[in-house]
């Protein structure tokens, strides 16, 4: 968590409002990848970036390499997008993706 | 694409007994990962493969802990005299290769040793 750090580490949203997470990095980050985690613990692949962004439905991410950051925004919350958001990080050509901690996400009727 | 299959999804071994964890990565993919999570812990890396030879075990505890992948299809994790604390989700994981490509993780198995 040192290397790769999120937040905010936890997050409560009333359904349909929009909120943003966050990665920062200490290291040199090449890739990103965001995950979700649901209530049943499957690791569900959100965004696979290199330096850019992409969007997916209400889902958005971005990776500036030069700041050392990523955002994940999500618009118009929903029941189901409760759950825990990690992103990792490949450094180079090192084969072991750096973790973050986590945000864990609750979204409430 | 079944994506990647982890079996048993849950299993029960009492204390001292051994247990094997089974993966199927994805296929074609080169790389495969074996990761624990707990609460306490969070996610933490055991081990990986590339092109079915062991690259990286340095999160693997040194004893009683093993893992292989005899062929490209299946890699295993065992863990001999289970104890409590190997208590755990055991979350196998495959990319197509080693590094900056996206990684697709299996539903895990729950180990509990009781």
């Amino acid at each position: 968590g040192d290397k790769v750090k999120q937040s905010p580490s936890a997050l409560s949203l009333q359904e349909g409002t929009n909120s943003a997470l966050r990665c920062n990095f200490s290291i040199a980050a090449t890739t990103v990848q965001w995950f979700l985690q649901n209530p049943r613990g499957s690791l569900i692949n959100l965004f696979y970036l290199v330096p850019g962004t992409k969007e997916n439905g209400r889902l958005k991410s971005a990776f500036d390499s030069k700041e050392s950051y990523s955002t994940l925004h999500i618009r118009d919350a929903q029941l189901e997008d409760s759950g825990t958001y990690f992103c990792a990080a490949y450094v180079g050509d090192n084969s072991k993706l750096i973790w973050g901690l986590g945000t864990s996400l609750v979204v409430n009727p | 694409n079944a994506g990647v299959i982890q079996t048993p999804r849950h299993k029960v071994t009492g204390k001292g007994q051994e247990a094997t964890l089974w993966c199927e990565p994805i296929s074609g993919h080169s790389a495969v990962f074996w990761y624990r999570q707990t609460i306490v812990q969070g996610l933490e890396f055991l081990t990986y493969f590339r092109n079915q030879a062991p690259i990286d075990d340095s999160g693997m505890p040194k004893e009683r802990f093993s893992a292989q992948m005899p062929n490209q299809s299946h890699s295993t994790l065992k863990i001999q005299s289970t104890q409590p604390q190997d208590s755990a989700v055991y979350l196998c994981a495959s990319s197509l290769d080693f590094a900056n490509t996206e990684v697709f993780f299996g539903k895990g198995t729950r180990l509990t040793v009781v």
